[in-house]
């Protein structure tokens, strides 16, 4: 199993753009996260799924974002009009459910806003 | 709410030496602790869980509920030991969700 691929890995994008960000989880796996990643705020829960469902997005900064789970293998995250304060590394997780606690991450996605 | 504190952002020390991650932790139920690690270049993964009281690495890390704390420990840092730590927290009840820390960067010189 090659794990959670996200993509892209990088973007680079002007101010006011929208930028979509792709996450396959691992196979089997029920729950869905998205994290954001900065060295002021450090690892940050935006969003998460169970089963598909959008179980928990108090972490979503502002209507700017947005998350969608279509189905168990695919997730998105965009963020429209997208601004400075949005750069950051983007994290997909996911787990099986079992309440092991452990999550297993993508490589991240890095954002730069300029 | 559910807070997670590594007070210290960086950490070095010489190839031998004792090192303490500090982790402290503000939840009034009953938690669950967890540290991860990010080597460079890798992915974030799971290093070890309180309920395991397990050693990974030689790492060892003992939840302390009247301090709030979940300090990671190892006797002898190991230049392969440099990295990000993170503590985490799960809250009782079904969510799977966790609460990460900043992180702290630790560097083992050799």
């Amino acid at each position: 199993d090659a794990g959670v691929i996200q993509s892209p890995r990088h973007e680079v994008t002007e101010m006011g753009q929208e930028v979509t960000l792709r996450c396959k989880p691992i196979s089997g796996h029920n729950s869905l996260f998205w994290y954001r990643q900065t060295m002021m705020r450090g690892l940050e829960l935006l969003i998460y799924f169970n089963n598909n469902v959008p179980i928990d997005d108090s972490g979503m900064p502002e209507d700017r974002f947005s998350a969608k789970m279509p189905n168990a293998s695919f997730s998105t995250l965009k963020i429209q009009p997208s601004e400075p304060r949005d750069s950051a590394v983007y994290f997909c997780a996911s787990s099986s459910g079992l309440r092991t606690g452990e999550l297993f991450f993508g490589e991240g996605s890095r954002l730069t806003v300029l | 709410a559910q807070r997670v504190t590594q007070p210290e952002k960086l950490l070095s020390v010489f190839k031998g030496a004792p090192v303490e991650l500090k982790c402290n932790y503000s939840y009034s139920g009953s938690p669950e602790l967890f540290w991860y690690v990010q080597y460079s270049r890798q992915r974030l993964q799971l290093l070890l869980r309180h309920i395991s009281r397990e050693s990974i690495k030689g790492f060892t890390a003992d939840l302390n509920k009247g301090e709030t704390s979940f300090h990671l420990k190892k006797p002898f840092a190991q230049e392969e030991d440099s990295a990000m730590y993170y503590c985490a927290l799960r809250t009782q009840g079904g969510s799977e969700k966790l609460v990460f820390g900043k992180g702290m960067k630790l560097t083992v010189n050799p």
